[in-house]
């Protein structure tokens, strides 16, 4: 049974570009979450999406936006690219809203912003 | 706004030493704790999780003790082995909510 899986593993970007991250929930999984975890840092938030709608959103700006396809899977984009966006952005799956007792995380996406 | 305060931020003990890893919260809807841990190059894992109405939970080697009316919840790792090197974080959240807050994290070293 496969778990969360992310891609690309890693990726690095210069100021001003624009990044696409992807995801593949935990197979039964339909709701699909993405945080952000900046060095030494605990991840934070971002956005959930579930029916293919945003759901609930976290302190981050408009340069990020997802999008969640039939198949369950999402992705993650972010505009404009800062310095300040190198991290490691992590994708956790659960079935159902309301269901962060049941997360499971996917090793991540390490973004380097030069 | 911190809504989860952890500490310490790095923890070295030996093996056999029980660690011990404190958070603390302010929101009083929180209603969910659970324990990560997370090895370099993957994704945080569910350890142990607590409700409030209870005041102590155990899961083999981890135990997580909570304190409803001081806000605080720590966990202990009996018995610590050198592949319990990690960093581990707590979080917390409520009843209804689609989004965990997570602590800044504890990295531990347990010397063999």
């Amino acid at each position: 049974d496969a778990g969360v899986t992310q891609s690309p593993t890693h990726l690095i970007k210069t100021r001003g570009q624009q990044v696409t991250l992807r995801c593949s929930p935990k197979s039964g999984h339909d709701t699909v979450s993405w945080y952000q975890q900046a060095l030494g840092q605990g991840p934070q938030f971002i956005f959930q999406y579930y029916e293919e709608e945003e759901r609930q959103r976290g302190n981050f700006p408009d340069r990020f936006s997802g999008h969640q396809f039939p198949n369950y899977s999402s992705e993650l984009n972010v505009n404009a690219l800062l310095l300040g966006d190198s991290a490691l952005y992590l994708c956790a799956s659960s079935l159902g809203l309301h269901r962060t007792d049941t997360q499971y995380f996917g090793p991540g996406t390490r973004l380097t912003v030069l | 706004q911190q809504q989860v305060k952890q500490s310490p931020q790095s923890l070295i003990v030996q093996k056999g030493g029980i660690p011990i890893i404190n958070c603390a919260y302010e929101n009083t809807a929180f209603d969910y704790f659970p324990w990560y841990q997370q090895f370099p190059g993957k994704g945080p894992a569910l350890l142990i999780a607590i409700r409030p109405d209870v005041s102590e939970k155990k899961e083999g080697r981890f135990t997580i003790s909570f304190n409803k009316s001081a806000k605080q919840f720590s966990l202990h790792i009996m018995d610590s082995q050198p592949g319990d090197s990690a960093t581990y974080f707590c979080a917390a959240t409520q009843t209804g909510a689609n989004n965990l807050f997570f602590g800044t994290g504890t990295r531990l070293t347990v010397i063999p």
